[in-house]
């Protein structure tokens, strides 16, 4: 059964550096978010993807946050320049519709 | 922001007896409500996907029910096992023209014990 990957499962960083997360979504979705749990907090929203551009964004997805899907299949997190507050577990999910799919998350660390 | 509230926090259960807990969201702007079940270390797994008030679904021995006139859903396992154990996400769609974007409540853990 097609499901969702990300690497790397764990990331340590130093706060300020830049981390890239990365998403192989289900080959045939359309549809691609990112979102992220504060250890204690609810699953929140950062972004939606469609048709190659950001289809909507949350207040958190500021401009330290972006995201790209250069090759067709991979769909990556970038954020340039990290904050303690930034530490939490990352999710990719991908749709062809309603249900999405998630990936098993990326926990980052901020030091 | 919309707010998803589910209930209760964790419940903890006996071996064979049967449970329910409850998500509340908005009634306005609906479009489908979601069920998922996440195991730590694991994907959250899609349970169940509802659109229609007095929707039922099933799925083995949990089923869920939707009510969007009153803005709430009840996920129901009957005769719990401890492969039950988990975290139950609700989460919720509003119509959009842009994307199927999820708003989630903070989830029940259920700890089945043997």
């Amino acid at each position: 059964e097609p499901e969702v990957t990300q690497t790397p499962s764990h990331q340590v960083t130093q706060m300020g550096q830049e981390v890239i997360l990365r998403c192989v979504p289900i080959s045939n979705h359309l549809y691609f978010y990112w979102y992220r749990q504060i250890l204690g907090q609810k699953v929140e929203f950062l972004v939606s993807f469609y048709n190659n551009e950001i289809s909507e964004k949350s207040e958190i997805f500021d401009d330290q946050f972006s995201v790209e899907r250069p090759d067709g299949s991979n769909f990556t997190l970038k954020i340039r320049s990290t904050k303690l507050e930034d530490s939490a577990m990352y999710f990719c999910a991908s749709s062809a519709f309603e249900t999405q799919y998630f990936g098993p998350g990326t926990r980052l660390l901020v030091l | 922001i919309l707010n998803v509230e589910q209930s209760p926090q964790s419940l903890h259960v006996q071996e064979g007896d049967s449970t329910n807990f409850t998500c509340s969201f908005p009634s306005s702007n609906f479009y489908a409500l979601h069920w998922y079940r996440w195991e730590t270390a694991k994907s959250p797994e899609a349970l169940f996907v509802m659109t229609l008030n007095g929707d039922e679904k099933k799925k083995g021995r949990i089923s869920a029910t939707l009510n969007t006139k009153e803005g709430y859903s009840y996920l129901y396992i009957k005769g719990s096992q401890p492969e039950d154990s988990a975290t139950y996400l609700c989460a919720f769609n509003v119509q959009s023209s842009n994307d199927y974007k999820l708003s989630f409540g903070a989830g029940t853990t259920v700890t089945v014990r043997a």
